[in-house]
């Protein structure tokens, strides 16, 4: 139980471009799902915080006109990275939170995103 | 916001013998505290996590303690083994805060033979 899904697992897109990652709970409702970006050797950075239906919560330094988030429905939440350029070149990750959980969070694959 | 540190950033250990990770955090009501593994490329796994209302836990060869009075919390891994090997990262979150994550730097895990 408690599966997310991410897609796609990687990317490569030109430079000005806008690529959407999907991240998706296969089994469970989610009622909170989260972004994060992690670059090389670095650890997980949280972007963002959707609740369904809602806008998102962005972190300090974040884009929110760059990095579009939308949680349409408790199973899919997507990120658009508008405009993209190669300093967005990351790996991107999504969680979700049940509803009624206690704060574990469930991590999809991840997107390999590559901006040439 | 919460600020949480982890150390050592490198730890490399013989086959056999235990692995600490040691991490502190800032926000005394931060009450979550997941400890994930993370192979290259690969999402994190929870190997283990501990509540406030609990000072220790163990599955396996794998235990966490937690000093609330402190501010710190420790991953400790016994009978090391190679496929243990990989980048270890603590974390803490608040309910009060949304359940927001905020993960420590990394510790980059070797097991040599």
């Amino acid at each position: 139980g408690a599966v997310v899904s991410q897609h796609p697992s990687r990317v490569i897109c030109k430079s000005g471009t806008s690529v959407k990652i999907e991240c998706r709970s296969l089994d469970f409702q989610a009622t909170t799902m989260f972004w994060y970006r992690q670059f090389p050797k670095q650890s997980l950075m949280l972007m963002a915080t959707s609740n369904e239906g809602s806008k998102a919560t962005y972190e300090q330094g974040v884009e929110k006109d760059k990095f579009l988030i939308n949680h349409a429905s408790l199973t899919l939440s997507t990120l658009t990275v508008t405009s993209a350029h190669p300093e967005d070149s990351s790996f991107y990750i999504c969680s979700a939170a049940q509803r009624g959980g206690l704060g574990e969070q469930f991590f999809g694959p991840g997107t390999r995103l590559t901006v040439l | 916001g919460e600020n949480v540190e982890q150390h050592p950033s490198t730890l490399s250990v013989q086959e056999g013998d235990s692995a600490v990770i040691k991490c502190t955090y800032s926000d005394s009501a931060s009450n979550y505290f997941p400890w994930y593994k993370q192979e290259l490329g690969k999402r994190p796994q929870l190997i283990i996590d501990i509540r406030s209302n609990v000072g220790e836990k163990k599955d396996q060869r794998i235990a966490v303690t937690l000093n609330k009075t402190a501010k710190h919390f420790s991953l400790h891994i016994t009978e090391t083994q190679p496929e243990d090997s990989a980048v270890y990262f603590c974390a803490a979150s608040s309910t009060g805060g949304g359940n927001k994550l905020t993960f420590g730097t990394g510790t980059q895990l070797k097991v040599e033979l």
